[in-house]
């Protein structure tokens, strides 16, 4: 139990295009989901919490125009990073935790996001 | 604010072997949550072991065990009988409690551990 998907695993796309990402939780219902944001070799930043049906919260210095987060359903939260530049490309990774485990967050495999 | 410091970038220790890996964290809180994640080249996090602060008794969880000092703020790791799986990025992270599903984690820089043959 408790799975979470990411997808896609990896994309390319070209530098002043948008891309979506999509985080769900397979055998849950995902109370609130995290965005991170991971460089080569580096720790997980997180860049914004989402609450199902509510407004993401962005952690400081994370661009609220450029990375759009929707919190759709209790099974779903994209990210969409808009008008992307090599500099956005990174490893994204996202996690769900629930009400009933408060205390452990699960954690999706990840998306590679290359921009030429 | 609350901090996680891992001052070790990179580990090694043979096949078999014991190490230990170092955390240190700073909060004013009295009840929080930490936690070591394994991230291996697949680069999907996996839950290692967790401890709550108000528990006193170390968390252990098959060969992987947590000295807990708290009044010292340390939380470090022990992996016996180390094993070629074993190889991957180790991090510390710490939670605290809000009461709701909003549980936010800080991570530690990591601590990438090689296993010799």
């Amino acid at each position: 139990g408790a799975v979470v998907s990411q997808h896609p695993s990896w994309v390319i796309c070209k530098s002043g295009t948008s891309v979506k990402i999509e985080c769900r939780s397979l055998d849950f219902q995902a109370t609130t989901m995290f965005w991170y944001r991971q460089f080569p070799k580096q720790s997980l930043m997180l860049m914004a919490t989402s609450n199902e049906g509510s407004k993401a919260t962005y952690e400081q210095g994370v661009e609220k125009d450029k990375f759009l987060i929707n919190h759709a359903s209790l099974t779903l939260s994209t990210l969409t990073v808009t008008s992307a530049h090599p500099e956005d490309s990174s490893f994204y990774i996202c996690s769900a935790g629930t009400i009933q485990s408060y205390n452990e967050q699960f954690f999706g495999p990840g998306t590679r996001l290359t921009v030429l | 604010a609350q901090t996680v410091t891992q001052s070790q970038p990179e580990m090694s220790v043979q096949e078999a072997e014991t190490v230990t890996l170092s955390c240190t964290y700073d909060t004013s809180e009295s009840d929080y949550y930490l936690f070591w994640y394994k991230q291996p080249p697949s680069r999907q996090m996996i839950l290692v072991i967790r401890q709550e602060a108000y528990k006193q008794q170390n968390a252990t969880e098959n060969r992987f065990s947590v000295n807990f000092q708290k009044a010292a703020k340390s939380f470090s790791l022990k992996i016996s009988d180390s094993q070629l799986g074993d190889a991957a990025m180790y991090f510390c992270a710490y939670r605290v409690p809000d009461g709701g599903a909003t549980n936010k984690l800080i991570f530690g820089t990591g601590t990438l551990l090689a296993v010799q043959p």
